[in-house]
């Protein structure tokens, strides 16, 4: 069974630019998770997707931030336009309904925003 | 609001020697508690995990980890770490009462290990 996998595993664009991360959740996996790792600073959740629908997404910093889940399989989270501060590892998680607290992570989405 | 803290940044050992990393929460009641670890360029894998029961809990790679509730700590042990055990740890809790199932970390600790 393969894991969590995201894309792209490093992506370095300027201020202002448009950035689109993907990640593909185990497959029956209905729930997702992104989670983002500020340089030096502990990771942080940013929200929880049930199928299609947003659970929570009490985390997210800011409008320039968009998470869609389409058809409730693999997620993206946009950012757009890029600031120097959201730069940071980005993480996705999925997890069995039926054991929610079982989260497997992907290996994370390296942003650098210069 | 719960809060986790991993007082070590960086702890080295030596390979064959003990490992202890700590970790501190705070929150209301008693949290689901968890260890995930992160080796260079993977994501971050579940060790162990605590709901309720024994406090002594036995997980992957031959880790254990203690709860207790009087200090509000849950600290990570090995008794021999190998050189593959060099990676990033981290602490997190869940929340119980919460819907939302996520997850707060802690900081995190470098463990590197000599050889």
């Amino acid at each position: 069974e393969a894991g969590v996998t995201q894309f792209p595993s490093h992506s370095v664009i300027e201020k202002g630019q448009t950035v689109t991360l993907r990640c593909d959740p185990i497959s029956g996996h209905d729930n997702l998770y992104w989670y983002r790792r500020v340089m030096g600073k502990e990771i942080k959740f940013l929200l929880h997707f049930v199928k299609e629908s947003k659970q929570d997404e009490s985390g997210m910093p800011n409008n320039r931030f968009l998470a869609e889940r389409t058809g409730g399989t693999y997620s993206t989270l946009k950012v757009q336009p890029a600031e120097l501060e959201d730069s940071g590892v980005y993480f996705c998680a999925s997890s069995q309904d039926r054991r929610r607290y079982e989260q497997y992570f992907g290996p994370g989405t390296r942003l650098t925003v210069t | 609001a719960q809060s986790v803290t991993q007082p070590d940044i960086h702890i080295t050992v030596s390979e064959g020697a003990s490992l202890e990393l700590r970790c501190n929460y705070s929150y209301g009641a008693t949290p689901y508690l968890f260890w995930y670890v992160q080796s260079p360029g993977q994501g971050l894998q579940l060790l162990l995990k605590y709901f309720s029961g024994d406090t002594l809990v036995q997980g992957i790679k031959g880790f254990e980890a203690e709860f207790k509730r009087s200090q509000s700590s849950f600290n990570l042990r090995k008794p021999s770490v190998h050189w593959s055990d060099a990676a990033e740890y981290f602490c997190a809790v869940g929340d119980p009462q919460a819907a939302g199932n996520k997850l707060t970390f802690g900081g995190g600790t470098r463990v590197l290990v000599k050889p």
